[in-house]
């Protein structure tokens, strides 16, 4: 069965530190998609990336990466320098054969000035 | 580009009522995509439109129902309203249905808060 794991349910930082956020998944097929979405405190989710399971290479876009290793079923996202405004809580969801998106059940990032 | 629009954003409904969502894709965006977002069961999907005609549905009683109309505009329904059905609904919209191979990414609404009481 398809499932998401965040283990993390919040993690809280003083501003400037640098932040990692777990993501371990579980599906039987080869071909998947992950993504990691941002949802602040308006409520909408912000698509931050989406990585296929034939792309295994890191991604770094400003501030913010993502370690996909296929090997531990994992896809870790990283906020270098973190400031206030990254304050959200922080989804990993994954779609597979079903085509429907499995949703982690978030992390709250706290970024404390 | 306007974004996605729901409405209203928010709406108290007592138990037993039934209550009509609305969404707003962005415009050229085909496909429209509904969740339910409550602190116990977290996110999950509910089902998906595309061409006015439903393309996937997730593990909901039959008190859920969409619709989408030919200008890609989409309406769920929820009848019977329980006090578990309180939480967050929202829309997301795609150009292409996103329950399908390929990437493609879907934009999201603020939601609409349900509570029932």
């Amino acid at each position: 069965a398809q499932k998401v794991t965040q283990a993390q349910t919040e993690i809280s930082v003083v501003e400037k530190e640098d932040v990692t956020l777990d993501c371990v998944y579980e599906t039987r097929d080869t071909t998947y998609y992950l993504f990691w979405y941002k949802q602040p405190p308006s409520g909408e989710l912000v698509f931050l990336i989406r990585r296929n399971s034939f792309d295994e290479q890191n991604e770094i876009s400003g501030r913010y990466s993502w370690n996909f290793q296929k090997s531990t079923s994992s896809f870790n996202f990283t906020i270098t320098a973190s400031q206030v405004v990254d304050s959200a809580v922080y989804f990993c969801a994954l779609k597979d054969s079903n085509y429907q998106l499995i949703w982690g059940a978030g992390t709250k990032l706290i970024i404390k000035p | 580009k306007a974004g996605v629009t729901q409405t209203p954003r928010y709406l108290i409904k007592t138990r037993g009522q039934q209550v009509t969502l609305s969404c707003s894709p962005i415009s050229g965006h085909r496909s429209v995509s509904w969740y339910q977002q409550t602190p116990g069961q977290g996110l999950q999907f509910l089902f998906e439109y595309f061409s006015e005609t439903q393309r996937n549905k997730g593990n909901f009683p039959g008190r859920f129902s969409g619709r989408q109309f030919s200008n890609s505009r989409s309406e769920m329904n929820v009848s019977t309203l329980e006090l578990g059905d309180s939480a967050l609904y929202l829309c997301a919209s795609s150009v292409e249905p996103f329950s399908g191979q390929g990437q493609r990414e879907q934009y999201f609404g603020p939601g609409t808060r349900l509570t029932v009481t």
